[in-house]
């Protein structure tokens, strides 16, 4: 089965750039999709289709996806991104399955 | 505005029964392929089931076949999810979810996750 590895935190100071990892066996062919998950809230896609933003998604949020690792980056951090943040996929290569990764713990200092 | 609501969590024994609902506003539900998606407290998100627009392809993960049955009314822009044989390990707050996608030659390629409810909490323990 696919799996999606992602670190479990990331600590970012207030304005600098925040870089949280998704790693899978040549996730580059697939299409990765980014959520962010507040405390006590449901999560919001914020990045779709490796690099797309949602409406409404500020453009400080960026992403990218080669080889065997995507990344979500986030510029500008500012104290409302702190959250939970996790990558997913769609795995049709043996059984139809979506994948979630572990999830990131994105700490701003 | 677009909107997803669930209903029908609650708290179940072991080996019992239960039925989730969705309702669905603000787009044509019949347009789109819905999901469920599940967070255990504390834990991280599982996808559970997927269903197609007209209810006839369906997925499920593994740990939930033979037991959950995901099904739509698209009259009632509603969907569902029948949980029977309930364990201690599918304890979570389940999210109702619109599926955003790509198919080539009929097979799902990509799948997204673009409009969560706000969830509704399952507690299976005796």
């Amino acid at each position: 089965s696919y799996v999606l590895t992602q670190p479990p935190s990331v600590s970012v100071a207030p304005g600098k750039t925040a870089r949280i990892t998704c790693g899978g066996n040549n996730i580059g062919s697939k299409s990765v999709h980014w959520y962010q998950q507040k405390p006590g809230q449901a999560p919001v896609l914020v990045i779709y289709y490796d690099s797309d933003r949602p409406s409404g998604i500020p453009e400080r949020f960026s992403g990218s996806n080669s080889g065997n690792t995507a990344t979500l980056t986030i510029s500008r951090v500012e104290a409302g991104d702190e959250a939970d943040y996790y990558c997913q996929v769609w795995d049709s290569s043996s059984d139809h399955r979506g994948v979630f990764g572990g999830g990131t713990k994105l700490t701003v200092l | 505005e677009v909107q997803l609501v669930e209903s029908g969590g609650g708290l179940v024994q072991p080996g019992g029964s239960l039925r989730l609902s969705c309702a669905a506003s603000g787009f044509t539900f019949s347009s789109y392929w819905m999901s469920w998606v599940r967070q255990a407290p504390g834990k991280g998100l599982e996808w559970v089931a997927n269903i197609k627009q007209d209810g006839s392809e369906k997925y499920y993960v593994d740990s939930v076949k033979g037991r959950f049955t995901i099904s739509r009314d698209n009259a009632k822009n509603s969907l569902y999810l029948q949980m029977n044989s309930l364990r201690a390990e599918d304890t979570a707050v389940y999210y109702c979810a619109r599926g955003d996608m790509i198919t080539f030659g009929g097979v799902i390629v990509s799948y997204a996750f673009d409009i969560w409810g706000q969830g509704t909490m399952v507690t299976v323990s005796s």
